[in-house]
């Protein structure tokens, strides 16, 4: 199994530029998340999906859109660049059943110049 | 909504070193809670998790850590660390929902 699998793993912007990144899982999880990690801060939850078809705000939801057509594949929008929105991307997915816990991505790592 | 503090951001051993990392959630009530490790350049990975029963969980790599409930805390061990252990180490805890929130990680270098 490729596990959770992000697209691309490095991109540069200019600001007020538009791109999506992509994410699909083949493990057949219905809840998916996306996270940026920003030095000092942790991974902070940006949205979340608990199936297709079910989206929600996590933390820090402006500038990202999302949307979950299928099981499989859980995309995120930058609407319009920022440098504020230069960080390191991580989708994660989960079979539900919270002691399951989550696998990551290996992440996008995004400079907005 | 469920709060991660991680009390360390920095921490610097040397290798055999014993390693102690602390965190601390917010509120009770039946929590599953982990560790995951990112080494450098690599994505997250599961150390350990706690969901039920013994509160003394073992995970890989040698590293094991110790729920106490009364304590909201969930401290990370290992006996003797080496260089290879050096990472950024992440608590976690799934709230309501089945969201994973994060503390804010403490980096660990490992002095060979």
């Amino acid at each position: 199994n490729a596990g959770v699998t992000q697209t691309p793993k490095f991109q540069v912007l200019k600001t007020g530029q538009s791109m999506t990144l992509q994410c699909a899982q083949d493990m057949n999880h219905e809840y998916m998340s996306w996270y940026r990690q920003d030095p000092g801060m942790g991974l902070r939850l940006i949205h979340y999906s608990v199936g297709a078809g079910i989206t929600d705000q996590g933390e820090v939801p402006n500038g990202y859109n999302v949307s979950r057509s299928t099981t499989e594949d859980f995309p995120l929008r930058l609407l319009s660049a920022a440098p504020s929105q230069t960080s390191v991307y991580f989708c994660a997915s989960s079979p539900g059943q919270g002691a399951a816990g989550y696998t990551f991505g290996s992440g996008t790592r995004l400079t907005v110049v | 909504a469920q709060s991660v503090s991680q009390h360390n951001h920095h921490v610097i051993l040397s290798e055999a070193a014993s390693l102690e990392l602390g965190c601390n959630y917010s509120y009770g009530g039946t929590v599953n809670l982990f560790w995951y490790v990112q080494y450098p350049g690599q994505h997250l990975q599961l150390l350990l998790k706690y969901f039920s029963g013994d509160p003394l969980v073992k995970g890989i790599k040698g590293f094991e850590a110790e729920f106490i409930k009364s304590k909201f805390s969930f401290n990370l061990r290992k006996p003797s660390v080496q260089w290879s252990d050096t990472a950024e180490y992440f608590c976690a805890v799934i709230e309501y929902g089945n969201k994973l929130v994060f503390g804010a990680g403490t980096i660990l270098r490992v002095k060979s």
